[in-house]
């Protein structure tokens, strides 16, 4: 069980919204910031978000995200087929000095 | 451009070693803290070790704590994995990738893995 969670799936329709929820504690997002990556099956992560908010070159305005506290949300809006994929968050955890990923949520678009 | 590139996978019996490399080329090497990453099959992702630019700050998951090691030769841009004693759970596609300093696991390259089976 991982210790930032994420919900395990989530479904929506083409051209809606969606958000996902990673879930830690004062040591790790309280602390750090949050990245989030986009894996579809088969490949390698891609890094959508990093230091909270911030996309890297090249990904749509459609992604963004934020973080409150010791939890963090990525949204997603005007969703895609090609966005189906599963969604992981990470930080770092200063006090235990180890990387974090959340368990992952599989986004349908259906 | 950017490129990292792991190797060294493979089967292997449980108990037995294996070391996997990743060779970075388009970037400063040695630059950059590195990581690997292991996901296993149908799971998710796993961080396993970090290593910060100069060597000097070292981290491993409790999971292979004491059993695995990650090193890097800056003068080859080449980051390693020693694995020993080796487990069935540790059966995963290993990736590596690396982090701009200050990023808190911000991992904005990753090589396409290598996978590692532990089966008898």
């Amino acid at each position: 069980q991982s210790v930032l969670t994420q919900p395990p799936s989530l479904s929506a329709a083409p051209g809606q919204m969606v958000t996902i929820s990673c879930s830690g504690s004062s040591s790790n997002i309280g602390k750090s910031y949050v990245s989030w990556y986009q894996q579809i099956p088969g490949t390698a992560p891609k890094l959508l978000i990093y230091e909270n908010n911030k996309r890297p070159s090249g990904i749509p305005v459609r992604f963004s995200a934020s973080k409150s506290g010791t939890s963090a949300t990525l949204g997603i809006t005007g969703l895609q087929t090609g966005d189906e994929a599963d969604y992981y968050c990470g930080t770092w955890d200063s006090v235990l000095s180890v990387g974090l990923f959340g368990g992952g949520t599989k986004l349908t678009v259906l | 451009q950017v490129q990292l590139v792991e190797s060294g996978g493979g089967v292997v019996q449980p108990g037995r070693s294996l070391r996997l490399s990743c060779i970075a080329s388009g970037f400063t090497f040695s630059s950059y803290p590195m990581h690997w990453v292991r996901q296993a099959p149908g799971k998710g992702l796993e961080w396993v070790a970090g290593m910060w630019s100069d060597g000097r700050g070292i981290y491993h998951a409790d999971s292979v704590r004491g059993r695995f090691t990650i090193s890097r030769d800056n003068a080859k841009s080449t980051l390693y994995l020693q694995m020993n004693s080796l487990r069935g759970e540790d059966t995963a596609v290993y990736y590596c990738a690396r982090e701009p300093p200050n990023g808190d696991l911000k991992c904005d390259a990753w090589g396409q893995g290598t996978l590692v089976t532990v089966s008898p």
